[in-house]
């Protein structure tokens, strides 16, 4: 059964950067043929897809974030990385990990995640 | 302001059929396919439907969904109690070329 669980990363100044980790058991991010996703939802309001990365293929993020996202796998393999820079309040948001699916450079539907984790940006 | 549109709400009596409209455009649901979510306050979001209408092995038979043109339905049969939560839909757009979301749909049973 594949898990994913959030790093905490709690509060974050304005202007500075958002790190978060998730760590993925009962499966390999190396293996090939997911797409590993992080999402977000701001208080009261949608999903926010913010971007993936295909071990072996490369990233693709939200063009609405683009310039300030990064999303990476780790060298242990078992971790993925999210990193958002010059934070504002709007980022202040309960943050996802999460495995997709999908084709090409496109993701369709995520069948596992992480139990999220609150960034607040103040 | 999502290129997806949902009712903001829907409610049935148990045991009732119900049905939640996923509305796009020609650049996302008529391009792909489409995935349905359920989420509960507190929890993470599952994976109900993928595919426009695959659903998982571990997702009960009362859920079924449908696409047809530039739009997909989600319908509960057999409407339960522990059915009552946020059903949003999901599907790739070529013109943003990013994953969107619906707002969400409120189910009260």
């Amino acid at each position: 059964q594949v898990q994913l669980r959030e790093s905490n990363a709690g509060v974050v100044r304005p202007s500075e950067t958002l790190s978060l980790t998730c760590s993925v058991s009962g499966g390999s991010l190396s293996g090939g043929g997911y797409y590993w996703s992080w999402v977000r939802q701001s208080p009261g309001k949608g999903l926010e897809w913010i971007g993936f990365v295909y071990y072996g293929r490369g990233t693709q993020y939200n063009p609405s974030l683009k310039s300030r996202v990064s999303i990476s796998v780790d060298t242990s393999r078992t971790q993925f990385s999210l990193r958002l820079n010059s934070v504002t309040a709007a980022d202040t948001a309960l943050y996802y990990c999460a495995r997709g699916g999908g084709n090409g450079n496109s993701v369709y539907h995520f069948d596992y995640w992480g139990q999220g984790t609150l960034v607040t940006v103040s | 302001q999502s290129v997806l549109t949902q009712p903001p709400s829907a409610s049935g009596t148990p045991g009732q059929r119900i049905t939640i409209s996923c509305s796009g455009g020609d650049s996302n649901i008529g391009k792909n396919t489409v995935s349905w979510y359920q989420h509960l306050p507190g929890a993470a979001p599952k994976l109900l439907i993928h595919r426009s209408n695959q659903r998982l092995s571990e997702v009960p038979d009362r859920f079924s969904g449908s696409q047809s043109g530039t739009s997909a339905s989600l319908a509960i049969s057999g409407l339960q109690s522990e059915d009552e939560a946020e059903y949003f839909c999901a599907t790739w757009d070529n013109t943003l070329n990013a994953l969107v979301f619906a707002p969400g749909t409120k189910v009260t049973v």
